[in-house]
């Protein structure tokens, strides 16, 4: 089974505060997403990344960054963490190949900013 | 650009209900249509797809029918369980869209006893 693992679970930090969200996938797949999900907005498309090195903005990409080092882990930063960046992050994945349509998913990290 | 619309939530039923969450989209041309379903805790993980017209994704008891006259994608179960509680999001990806989907708002389920 494809796993997605999202390092922390609940993060609360500060205003101000660099935060770092940490995504690992174990089943070798090019493509990496970062949503953010809150109540009555769904889920917005935060960046993506199709290869290593590479990344893409979605439609929310103000207030964030990305780091694609490894094929297997895409990490979302906030450089400088706000109170309306409290939200629900998630993490998924997919081959390069999409014919599926699957978006495996972590668990997600619930982030409070203070 | 593209969107997804559902109905807002939460949606009460008695277990043995008949459900449906209705979704419209709008996109150019003929998008691949989704449900996800995420259970209390956890991630998002798929339910059901269909990718051209007249398709019906079904899985678990739950169908869905891909319909371009009403640009909808209803989802539908019988018999609804107190295991079905969750979040159902409905979903779109564009043909040549780079593998991103549009996700709707999400509908809340709850069933009870």
């Amino acid at each position: 089974d494809v796993k997605v693992t999202q390092s922390s679970r609940y993060l609360v930090k500060r205003t101000g505060e660099k935060v770092f969200l940490e995504c690992v996938q174990d089943m070798d797949h090019e493509n990496m997403f970062w949503y953010r999900q809150d109540p009555g907005l769904g889920l917005r498309l935060i960046y993506f990344s199709y290869d290593v090195k590479m990344k893409e903005k979605g439609d929310i990409p103000e207030g964030y960054s990305v780091s694609r080092e490894k094929k297997e882990r895409f990490s979302l930063i906030l450089e400088s963490a706000s109170t309306n960046q409290t939200s629900m992050y998630l993490c998924a994945s997919t081959p390069r190949v999409f014919d599926t349509g699957e978006l495996f998913f972590g668990e997600g990290s619930r982030l409070t900013v203070l | 650009g593209d969107s997804v619309t559902q109905m807002e939530g939460p949606v009460t039923l008695s277990e043995e209900a008949f459900l449906t969450i209705n979704c419209t989209y709008t996109a150019t041309g003929y998008p691949s249509l989704f449900w996800y379903v995420q259970y209390p805790g956890e991630g998002l993980q798929l339910l059901l797809k269909a990718t051209k017209a007249d398709d019906k994704g079904s899985n678990k008891g739950f169908e869905a029918t891909y319909r371009k006259e009403t640009t909808s994608f209803h989802l539908e179960k019988g018999s609804v369980q107190v295991s079905d509680s969750a979040v159902y999001f409905c979903a779109s990806a564009a043909r040549g869209g780079g593998n991103k989907l549009t996700f709707g708002t999400g509908t809340q389920l709850k069933v009870e006893l």
